[in-house]
C-alpha cells in the first residue's frame, strides 16, 4: 500500500493563480481531510469528508474548494491564491467516520504564493 | 473555535531523563483525543487514540492518560532516547473535527 500520496511536493504560485492540490489513498478509507500548517500554529482543518459526494467546511475554509467524487480522491482546489495561503498542506485519512479512528497524513505539499 | 492548549512548547532533556507533556481541551462535546509524534521532515505519525475517562493507553516507552471531565491528557515518556526527539501533538475530536495544539517540541540530547 502507498499510503497517503499528495502531489506536487513542492509549489510557487502567483498571487490570483489557480492550482489544484491533489491527494490520494489506497487504503479505502471514508474519512479524508486537508489541514494546513503555518509557524507557530497547530494544524488547521481545511475541510474535511466523511465519505464521496460529502464534504464539509472545518475551521478554516476561505478561499479553498473540495470536492469527493470517489472514495480515494479527495484534491483540494484554491480559485484565487493569496499570499496569506502560503503555508504546508497535509492531508489525512482514516477508516469510519474520523473522529475515533486512528488518522494517516499524506507527506504534505509546500506552497509558496508570492 | 475550540481551543486545545500543549504545554510546555519545548523541552530539552539528557538522554535517560522521563518527562511529560500536557494537552489541555474543552470538557464539553467530547469524542476522542487523539497524540501524534511528528518528526522533522516527516508526517504526523498517530501515538494513540484516547476516547473514555480514565483511559490510558501505552506504546513501549510512551504513555498517555486522558481526563475528559477535567479537560486534560498527559503523555509520559520514560527514559527519553535522543530517537524520540520529535513533536508531540494532540488533537480534540469534536465529532468530525480535529483541532490540533501546537505542539511540545521534544529534543533529548545524547
Amino acid at each position: 500500500n502507498a499510503g497517503v500520496t499528495q502531489t506536487p511536493k513542492f509549489q510557487v504560485l502567483k498571487t490570483g493563480q489557480s492550482m489544484t492540490l491533489q491527494c490520494a489513498q489506497d487504503m479505502n478509507h471514508e474519512y479524508m481531510s486537508w489541514y494546513r500548517q503555518d509557524p507557530g500554529m497547530g494544524l488547521r482543518l481545511i475541510h474535511y469528508s466523511v465519505g464521496a459526494g460529502i464534504t464539509d467546511q472545518g475551521e478554516v475554509p476561505n478561499g479553498y474548494n473540495v470536492s469527493r467524487s470517489t472514495t480515494e480522491d479527495f484534491p483540494l482546489r484554491l480559485l484565487s491564491a493569496a499570499p496569506s495561503q502560503t503555508s504546508v498542506y497535509f492531508c489525512a485519512s482514516s477508516n469510519g467516520q474520523g473522529a475515533l479512528e486512528t488518522q494517516y497524513f499524506g507527506p504534505g505539499t509546500r506552497l509558496l504564493v508570492l | 473555535i475550540l481551543n486545545v492548549e500543549q504545554s510546555p512548547q519545548s523541552l530539552h532533556v539528557q538522554e535517560g531523563d522521563s518527562t511529560n507533556f500536557t494537552c489541555s481541551f474543552p470538557s464539553s462535546n467530547f469524542y476522542a483525543l487523539h497524540w501524534y509524534r511528528w518528526e522533522t521532515a516527516k508526517s504526523p505519525e498517530a501515538l494513540f487514540v484516547m476516547t473514555l475517562n480514565g483511559d490510558e493507553k501505552k506504546k513501549g516507552r510512551i504513555s498517555a492518560t486522558l481526563n475528559t471531565k477535567e479537560g486534560y491528557s498527559y503523555l509520559y515518556i520514560k527514559g527519553s532516547q535522543p530517537e524520540d526527539s520529535a513533536t508531540y501533538l494532540c488533537a480534540f475530536a469534536n465529532f468530525n473535527k480535529f483541532y490540533f495544539g501546537s505542539g511540545t517540541k521534544l529534543n533529548v540530547k545524547p
